[in-house]
């Protein structure tokens, strides 16, 4: 079965620092990868996805993230964070084995400090 | 363009009483799921349907969750009766088959159920 990892509940960066949210998943195919931002009581917002080619992927608001198939990671970077940042993110996964769902991460939050 | 669109954002109920959650997918997206966001389990796929007809239903929780889909613009998610334990945020969400298993799941606003 298809899963995702994200093993920091919580991610605390300076204003102006590079930032890094981790992922980690598991598939018995290929993977397809995405990325998504909660802001308090709004919906998810799509960020990012890998679904084949170049492993850094570049997405909305600066951020990129990079799959690495050796590590089965996917992790989420921002060269200088923002204050404006600071939200829920999610990691996600889907196995084309089992249809057309996406399993979510538990998400980590990210606090772009001042 | 108009994301997905879900009523009543808010919603306060009593337990035992019926509540029905609404949906407008996208234009033009033949998929349409139904998920659920809770702080104990996060978030959890409840129910998918493609062209109208439900695929995967295995995260329905039980009887008293229903969902249907009469057309391609329009969504129910029903609880009946309701229990203090379905509070949540319950997320619908919709996708094109444009890139097949690539293609990218947009959600709306969420419905924020709080059951007394």
């Amino acid at each position: 079965a298809q899963s995702v990892a994200q093993p920091e509940d919580q991610v605390n960066v300076a204003e102006g620092n590079p930032l890094t949210v981790k992922c980690t998943y598991s598939v018995s195919g290929n993977p397809y990868l995405f990325w998504y931002v909660q802001y308090p009581n709004r919906g998810l917002q799509f960020l990012l996805k890998y679904i084949t080619g170049d492993n850094l992927v570049k997405g909305s608001y600066g951020f990129e993230a990079e799959f690495n198939k050796s590590q089965t990671s996917f992790h989420l970077k921002k060269p200088s964070a923002l204050v404006s940042d600071s939200a829920l993110y999610f990691c996600a996964v889907r196995d084309r084995n089992y249809g057309q769902n996406i399993v979510f991460g538990p998400g980590t939050r990210l606090s772009v400090l001042p | 363009d108009a994301g997905v669109i879900q009523s009543p954002r808010h919603e306060v109920t009593e337990m035992g009483q019926e509540v029905t959650l609404r949906c407008k997918p996208i234009s033009g997206h033949d998929y349409l799921f139904w998920y659920r966001q809770t702080m104990m389990r996060g978030l959890e796929l409840l129910i998918y349907f493609n062209n109208n007809v439900p695929i995967d239903d295995s995260g329905m929780p039980e009887d008293r969750f229903s969902a249907k889909m009469p057309n391609a613009s329009f969504s129910t998610l029903k609880i009946q009766p309701s229990e203090p334990r379905d509070s949540a945020v319950y997320f619908c969400a919709s996708s094109s088959p444009g890139q097949g298993f690539g293609n990218t799941i947009y959600f709306g606003e969420g419905s924020w159920l709080t059951v007394v």
